[in-house]
């Protein structure tokens, strides 16, 4: 069946280094969404991406759809304490089928 | 933005015994919502979709008779986890997609959760 695949698992980085987080999907999705879930919360809508190639942009969050729609990444520039939390990128499959296939997430820390 | 609400948020209870989690909608229409199940450092598990005014899809591998999902209206669905059992303690989250939602009309907003200890 359809997976998304999500690395890494986990990443540390100093305080004001940057951050990436990939996701790679086995077939073309329709759409990208990207959620952040803070330690003991719940998951947060960030962004979707719909267009092939598409590039948006929060403020120091970089977030990429590949030309091929399967494949996408979060880049954080420049980390915060605030950034810390799980990323979880998830594909909505093409056609009328709009359920989500979630990757494992990636879980950031951010020494100050 | 739509806020999505969840009860209880804790729950303990006794092995053998069910639990009824509800999940609402405050201010939008959700057509459907979404349950999931989350371990600790975990990703989150889609347990199943839950449609307005019909049957639940559910996973492989999910039960359908111990996880009950009834979605009577548009802004309430309700879990009900029937004979519970010490391995049935996990994080439990709903999600709902706003009906009427434009470009970003797949977007999910999720409850806070439901943290079931089953002892």
């Amino acid at each position: 069946g359809q997976q998304v695949m999500q690395i890494p698992q986990y990443q540390h980085v100093q305080e004001g280094e940057d951050f990436t987080t990939y996701c790679n999907s086995s077939t073309t999705l329709s759409n990208i969404q990207w959620y952040k879930q803070r330690p003991g919360g719940h998951p947060v809508f960030l962004i979707q991406l719909v267009k092939s190639g598409e590039v948006k942009k929060q403020k120091r969050l970089t977030f990429q759809f590949g030309e091929a729609k399967k494949n996408s990444s979060l880049h954080i520039t420049a980390t915060q304490t605030t950034d810390v939390g799980t990323y979880f990128c998830a594909g909505s499959g093409a056609g009328n089928n709009r359920k989500l296939i979630w990757g494992l997430g990636t879980s950031l820390a951010v020494n100050p | 933005g739509a806020v999505v609400s969840q009860h209880p948020s804790r729950v303990i209870c006794k092995s053998g015994t069910s639990v009824k989690i509800e999940c609402r909608s405050l201010d939008f229409q959700a057509t459907t919502m979404f349950w999931y199940r989350q371990f600790p450092k975990k990703s989150l598990m889609l347990m199943a979709t839950s449609n307005e005014g019909s049957k639940a899809t559910y996973e492989q591998g999910v039960e359908k008779d111990k996880f009950l999902i009834n979605h009577a209206s548009l802004t309430l669905s309700t879990l009900t986890v029937t004979s519970a059992h010490p391995e049935d303690s996990s994080f439990y989250i709903c999600s709902a997609r706003d009906y009427w939602g434009g470009s970003s009309y797949n977007e999910q907003f999720f409850g806070p959760g439901t943290r079931l200890t089953v002892l």
